[in-house]
């Protein structure tokens, strides 16, 4: 399995601001994964990190939106930017390992609340 | 692109009764199907997984069934304990790696003591 800390565990915020939110996994990963988790709802992947490259984003997400840093094998940051109520969400940050390199696991997730 | 549809949404059963939960998948291409619990607070923690080599996977009260024919794969829980209250999420991944891995809307379980 793999262990993953997300950081901050929950915040806040008010409209307008940013977050950076940071994910910490116990070794080293070639593929980080940003997941949206709307309230009651299911995942939806926001962007793929690959160190050393662009994130590559998915439909309807934007890097202006969504910036996301990847400085090394084991760490990533995703930025919720200029955050309106509708960015209320749990962010989650997922890698994947296993032998056939397919098996995902998440972090704890991160609570973001935009009043 | 893959769809997956998940049934049911919600599902309350007794302590000590099975619970099943139902997903289609419509890409022919996936050959991979994990199922992950999420606990309330918590991020998805992987339960159970299978391949499309394989048509059933058991661990413990936990078990996995896929009908590639069909596209459709279930998880099984016997013996269901208040604690296996949480929600439920299906995947299918079109290939062997966890880009693009779809998931189902989720299905609540609540075991009731």
């Amino acid at each position: 399995s793999a262990v993953i800390s997300q950081k901050p565990s929950r915040d806040i915020c008010q409209r307008g601001t940013s977050l950076t939110i940071q994910c910490q996994v116990d070794s080293q990963v070639t593929m980080m994964f940003w997941y949206r988790q709307q309230p009651g709802q299911s995942l939806t992947l926001i962007a793929t990190a690959n160190q050393g490259s662009e994130a590559t984003y998915e439909s309807g997400f934007v890097i202006d939106k969504f910036p996301i840093s990847r400085p090394n094998l084991t760490f990533s940051t995703l930025t919720v930017s200029n955050m309106s109520p509708e960015d209320s969400s749990i962010y989650l940050c997922s890698v994947e390992r296993g032998g056939a390199k397919d098996t995902q696991y998440f972090g704890p997730g991160t609570r973001l609340t935009v009043l | 692109g893959e769809n997956v549809e998940q049934h049911p949404s919600t599902l309350s059963v007794q302590e000590g009764d099975s619970a099943v939960i139902k997903c289609t998948y419509s890409d022919s291409a996936s050959n991979y199907f994990p199922w992950y619990k999420q606990e309330l607070g918590k991020g998805p923690q992987l339960i159970i997984d299978i391949r499309s080599n394989v048509g059933e996977k058991k661990d413990q009260r936990i078990a996995v069934t896929l009908n590639k024919t069909a596209k459709h794969f279930s998880l099984h829980i016997t013996e269901t304990q208040p604690e296996d209250s949480a929600v439920y999420f299906c995947a299918a991944s079109p290939k062997g790696g966890g880009f693009k891995t779809i998931f189902g809307a989720g299905t609540r379980l609540f075991v009731k003591a």
